[in-house]
């Protein structure tokens, strides 16, 4: 079955930068785009970007651009989220979730990661 | 305007057909998306591009569009249909952007 399990919860220091991994099994990890969103408490989703899990491509959120970087290990089937410049409003549940149409961005989400809680306080 | 917009809250009865709106200029182009998310848990997909649905996801579901209004129908509310519901699409840099959600309390 298809799963993806993300890494533990994060506390950082306003500034600093986190990087979140998500690992994905359960079927051909090449073969999707990965999105990332995230949910500050009590706020809507927010999408922050993808990456196409086959060659490396990214696409990033307007709101996001220059401070989100994500990257992928074929080899791990694992893709990662790194957020820098941390403030206070970047505290939040961070979500990898699977594009439901494979070799394609369309935009819906079909499997997502556990979530987890990143903490940003001095 | 970008934004995709919600009703905060909404009510069924159990058993009854309940309507979830998501108001916004970027549905005349794209398609919208609606998820389920309940207390501490990841969002669920319940329709996607053009009303289709996950596998495990029942046919109560259902989605329709008219203008700038999309709507996700659940028809025979039941108790575990409880939950905020959001609706996604994208703007006009083909970012996909979320409504703010609707709480569905099923009475």
């Amino acid at each position: 079955q298809v799963q993806l399990v993300q890494s533990g919860a994060e506390v950082k220091k306003p500034g600093a930068s986190v990087k979140v991994s998500c690992k994905a099994s359960g079927y051909a990890f090449t073969s999707y785009t990965m999105h990332w969103v995230r949910q500050a408490p009590g706020q809507r989703l927010e999408w922050m970007g993808w990456i196409n899990a086959g060659n490396g491509n990214t696409k990033y959120s307007q709101k996001f651009q220059g401070r989100v970087t994500l990257t992928r290990d074929t080899s791990a089937s694992t893709a990662y989220m790194d957020l820098s410049s941390l403030r206070s409003e970047d505290t939040a549940v961070y979500y990898c979730a699977r594009d439901v149409v494979h070799y394609y961005d369309s935009g819906a989400f079909d499997y997502w990661g556990q979530g987890i809680l990143v903490t940003v306080s001095s | 305007s970008s934004e995709l917009t919600q009703d905060p809250a909404v009510s069924v009865a159990l058993g009854q057909t309940v309507r979830i709106t998501c108001q916004g200029d970027s549905l005349r182009s794209y398609y919208a998306s609606w998820y389920q998310q309940k207390p501490g848990q990841a969002p669920v997909l319940v329709i996607y591009v053009k009303g289709n649905r996950p596998s495990g996801i029942p046919d109560r579901f259902s989605d329709s569009i008219s203008g700038t209004t999309a709507s996700l129908t659940i028809t025979g509310a039941q108790a575990e249909d409880e939950a905020d519901y959001y609706c996604s699409s994208r703007d006009s840099s083909g970012d996909v952007v979320f409504g703010g959600g609707t709480k569905l309390t099923v009475l």
